[in-house]
């Protein structure tokens, strides 16, 4: 059972530049969530979405989108990155059966913008 | 505004019982969490709670007041292993988590 896969692990951008990040579970879960998380920061909440088709934002949507066109994917994109982008991103998932199920976490996705 | 306090870093030695608090000013409260993360990965779960008390889990246990807004983890007979940060987060009135920054342990032979 492979739980939260993310993709990549790591990868390094310019200014400007577009990229997505896949995160994929494997759980039938359907709240899946976007953070980053950054030193002496807590999680801070991107995006997430409660169900197939559903996006909402977070606490820091700016610059970016994502999408949940399939139960099991969530995408998380930058259109035009940013050094203030540089971060690691975390995606997780739980399940609905009660309101307080706590997340599982991707191993995250290293992201450095130069 | 919403907010979660937890120490920076602690030190422990091995073998030892540490304690990390975490206090909280939320907008309503519906439980809240303890994460470990070792350095370099995921954050995992490790306990909830949502009514006053203690909750033991093997070496570890998490305390709960909410008249007080506070919460602690403990940690008895250290190991090397737990060796890691440990992140408190409250889940709001609109079941929301809030995350605190996190607790940097560190595990001294």
């Amino acid at each position: 059972n492979a739980g939260v896969t993310q993709t990549p692990k790591f990868r390094v951008l310019k200014t400007g530049q577009s990229m997505t990040l896949l995160c994929a579970q494997d759980m039938n879960h359907e709240y899946m969530y976007w953070y980053r998380q950054d030193p002496g920061m807590g999680l801070r909440l991107i995006h997430y979405s409660v169900g197939e088709g559903t996006t909402a934002k977070g606490e820091v949507p700016d610059g970016y989108n994502v999408s949940r066109l399939k139960k099991q994917n969530f995408l998380l994109g930058l259109e035009s990155a940013a050094p203030s982008q540089t971060s690691v991103y975390f995606c997780a998932s739980r399940s609905e059966d009660r309101v307080v199920e706590p997340q599982h976490f991707g191993d995250g996705t290293r992201l450095s913008i130069l | 505004g919403q907010n979660i306090d937890q120490p920076t870093e602690m030190t422990a030695t091995e073998g030892a019982i540490v304690q990390i608090n975490c206090t909280y000013q939320t907008s309503g409260f519906n439980g809240l969490f303890w994460y470990q993360q070792h350095a370099g990965e995921a954050p995992t779960f490790l306990s909830y709670n949502v009514l006053d008390g203690l909750e033991e889990k093997g070496r570890f246990s998490s305390f709960l007041s909410r008249s007080k807004g506070y919460s602690y983890l403990l940690l008895k007979e250290l190991q090397m292993k737990d060796s890691a940060s440990y992140l408190c987060a409250v889940i709001d009135s609109n079941y929301q988590l809030i995350w605190g920054a996190g607790t940097k342990l560190i595990i001294k032979p």
